[in-house]
């Protein structure tokens, strides 16, 4: 099993629409996880962090995290098409440090 | 610094040589890691430090490949007689669980 697994994709959603990625970690001691948005050619971006159950918001995106089920998701809401890229979840077990585990990202495409 | 910088951005380089792929984190990053990343695939982790030590260097390659972190700031990958499968982008991420973690730009390695 893979430490961290993310929907396979590629994910093709119409402009507008809601956009579901979803990730699930094997280490249950894990601590805080990030998405992060890659564009081809670019380096990753940070564009969210969760530690605690539930949800969290910033602008149109929305991480959820449900450590019972060592599940997090993140929501794009109202998607464009510049959020075509490949979106990869992190995992890191420590509250201050430790080893960031990525998964392989999945790739969306938000067409017109 | 404003980010995370890497140099050289773009290394060529023959078979059997040796190179030097440097990471200068941004102020107060306590936790470096260093990932590989080859065309079209994920993110491989190599190697992280916590201030200068290095709790998890389990994926690092082969004993050609070394790295190091001084003053707990700038850290050099290096990688002894490159072969060709060693041609990648190589990325640093530096950063806190507690605020997420920034990448630099990456070095291009092409061994020819």
């Amino acid at each position: 099993q893979k430490e961290v697994e993310q929907n396979s994709g590629p994910l093709s959603v119409p402009e507008g629409a809601i956009a579901s990625l979803n990730c699930t970690y094997s280490d249950r001691g894990s601590q805080s996880f990030f998405w992060y948005r890659q564009y081809s050619g670019k380096s990753p971006e940070l564009i969210m962090f969760i530690y605690s159950n539930g949800d969290k918001e910033d602008g149109r995106f929305t991480a959820q995290l449900n450590k019972a089920s060592q599940y997090v998701s993140l929501l794009i809401r109202d998607s464009q098409p510049s959020d075509s890229a490949t979106y990869l979840c992190a995992v890191i077990r420590g509250t201050s440090y430790g080893k960031l585990t990525f998964g392989q990202g999945t790739i969306l495409t938000v067409h017109p | 610094g404003a980010g995370v910088s890497q140099s050289p951005s773009n290394k060529v380089t023959e078979k059997g040589k040796d190179v030097e792929l440097r990471c200068d984190p941004i102020s107060g990053h306590t936790a470096l890691y260093w990932y590989r990343q080859s065309l079209g695939q994920g993110l491989e982790f190599l190697i992280y430090f916590q201030g200068n030590s290095a709790p998890d260097k389990s994926g690092l390659p082969s004993d050609r490949f070394s790295a190091e972190r001084t003053g707990g700031s700038v850290s050099t990958l290096t990688i002894q007689r490159t072969q060709q499968e060693d041609s990648a982008v190589y990325l640093c991420a530096g950063g806190a669980s507690y605020y997420g973690y920034t990448f630099g730009s990456g070095t291009r390695l092409t061994v020819v």
